[in-house]
């Protein structure tokens, strides 16, 4: 089992949609997570942090913890075409040596069409 | 604020050559990670310094060496190259031992 699972895609949603994505990890003890997005041939960007349970919003953007299911998910509202990239989950888990490990997801790509 | 600065950009090595590359942080970050990207491995965790200390290290061989100067810039090392070797390889800074990294635009490897 991976320690971080995301749905590889492609999902594609029309332009003003909410677009919708979701990561599983496997490290009940994780604590921190993370949203980050990479458009094609760059570096991967921070767009998203959450910590505790619930939902954290900004601008369009709102994140969505639940410890208990070991879920965490991207909401993207009023999707853009400029929204168009691959999104990575990160989650801090503990490693095999006890010290924590950022993690990524493989990635879910989106599509945003006009 | 500078962001995260890689060397080299892009760098064509044979089986065997070892390969050096470089990364200098954002100014006052004292954490580097790298990564090694692929596209079917995805990112892929090799290690972070903390204060010129390897604090962790992902599940690569031996051949895969790094270190951090005591102005926080960093250096990652890869002894003997594999034709698998070929990937994008990441720096990315942060201020502490959290996950908000900075990534840098990284160095491209490609192993004949």
């Amino acid at each position: 089992q991976k320690e971080v699972e995301q749905n590889s895609g492609p999902l594609s949603v029309p332009e003003g949609a909410i677009a919708s994505l979701n990561c599983t990890y496997s490290d009940r003890g994780s604590q921190s997570f993370f949203w980050y997005r990479q458009y094609s041939g760059k570096s991967p960007e921070l767009i998203m942090s959450i910590y505790s349970n619930g939902d954290k919003e900004d601008g369009r953007f709102t994140a969505q913890l639940n410890k208990a299911s070991q879920y965490v998910s991207l909401l993207i509202r009023d999707s853009q075409p400029s929204d168009s990239a691959t999104y990575l989950c990160a989650v801090i888990g503990i490693s095999s040596g006890s010290a924590r490990q950022l993690t990524f997801g493989s990635g879910t790509q989106l599509t945003v069409l006009p | 604020k500078a962001g995260v600065t890689q060397t080299p950009r892009y760098l064509i090595k044979t089986r065997g050559q070892q390969v050096t590359l470089s990364c200098s942080p954002i100014s006052g970050h004292r954490s580097v990670s790298w990564y090694q990207q692929t596209p079917g491995q995805g990112l892929q965790f090799l290690f972070e310094y903390f204060s010129e200390t390897q604090r962790n290290k992902g599940n690569f061989p031996g051949r895969f060496s790094g270190r951090q100067f005591s102005n926080s810039r960093s250096e990652m090392n890869v002894s003997t190259l594999e034709l698998g070797d070929s990937a994008l390889y990441l720096c990315a800074s942060s201020f502490t031992l959290t996950g908000e990294l900075f990534f840098g635009e990284g160095s491209r490897l490609t192993v004949l």
